[in-house]
């Protein structure tokens, strides 16, 4: 148990539906993740927030929609979505968004199969 | 260019055998930071260990050990005596002091298979 919770763990959707993977931390951290795992690649960075500001948006297509409400909180709302974005959604949480020293701690990440 | 390289996509071992897990890495900061994690089948990346450009010095804990090496850019991670639970996926990653928010680098991960 890292202290960071994702639900659900597994989701099926059409590409007409509308979404939303949830992240919570019990952490006290600042700063919260959204990455994208696919087969055989290397870990896709999606968006950052730091203290609930987005200081990252790594060229996302617009059919992913992130929303952090508070800093233990944080959202990804799905539309739309192609088959090619079936993967392993993974959320993580630090200290601090903004230091390359702090340790990330990872959920167990959102199954997402589109079809 | 990678930043993280990990060379072994997939490594098979029986239990009771060590294995070198490599690392090499790309940056021009002279502080960064590096870790491993490890991906067991549930799917969460298990922090192991943080090591600073400034720290050298090899760090053992049971089992597992790393060998930071700045001379040839590389941060292996060694099991010693490896058992099935150690069977999962295990990335390497970079951080860079330099950049304007905590990003990682993360390697393609290498695949540990430990039979018994």
């Amino acid at each position: 148990e890292t202290g960071v919770t994702q639900t659900p763990r597994h989701l099926v959707m059409g590409m007409t539906n509308k979404k939303s993977l949830k992240c919570e931390q019990h952490l006290g951290h600042n700063a919260m993740y959204w990455y994208k795992q696919s087969a055989k690649k290397p870990l896709e960075l999606m968006f950052v927030y730091s203290l609930e500001e987005r200081v990252e948006n790594n060229s996302v297509p617009s059919r992913f929609s992130p929303e952090c409400p508070n800093s233990s909180h944080l959202f990804l709302h799905l539309h739309t979505l192609q088959p090619e974005d079936s993967a392993l959604y993974l959320c993580a949480s630090s200290q601090d968004g903004k230091v390359g020293v702090n340790i990330q701690y990872f959920g167990a990440g959102t199954r997402l199969s589109v079809l | 260019a990678q930043k993280v390289t990990q060379a072994q996509t997939e490594i098979s071992v029986v239990e009771k055998e060590d294995v070198t897990l490599d690392c090499v890495y790309e940056t021009r900061d002279t502080t960064y930071y590096l870790f491993w994690y490890k991906q067991p089948p549930s799917g969460e990346l298990v922090f192991l260990i943080r090591r600073n450009s400034f720290d050298e010095q090899n760090e053992i804990s049971g089992r597992y050990s790393w060998n930071f090496q700045k001379s040839t850019s590389s941060f292996n991670f060694t099991i010693t005596a490896s058992q099935v639970v150690d069977s999962a996926v295990y990335f390497c990653a970079l951080s860079e002091a330099g950049y304007n928010f905590n990003k990682f680098y993360f390697g393609s991960g290498t695949k540990l298979n430990v039979k018994p």
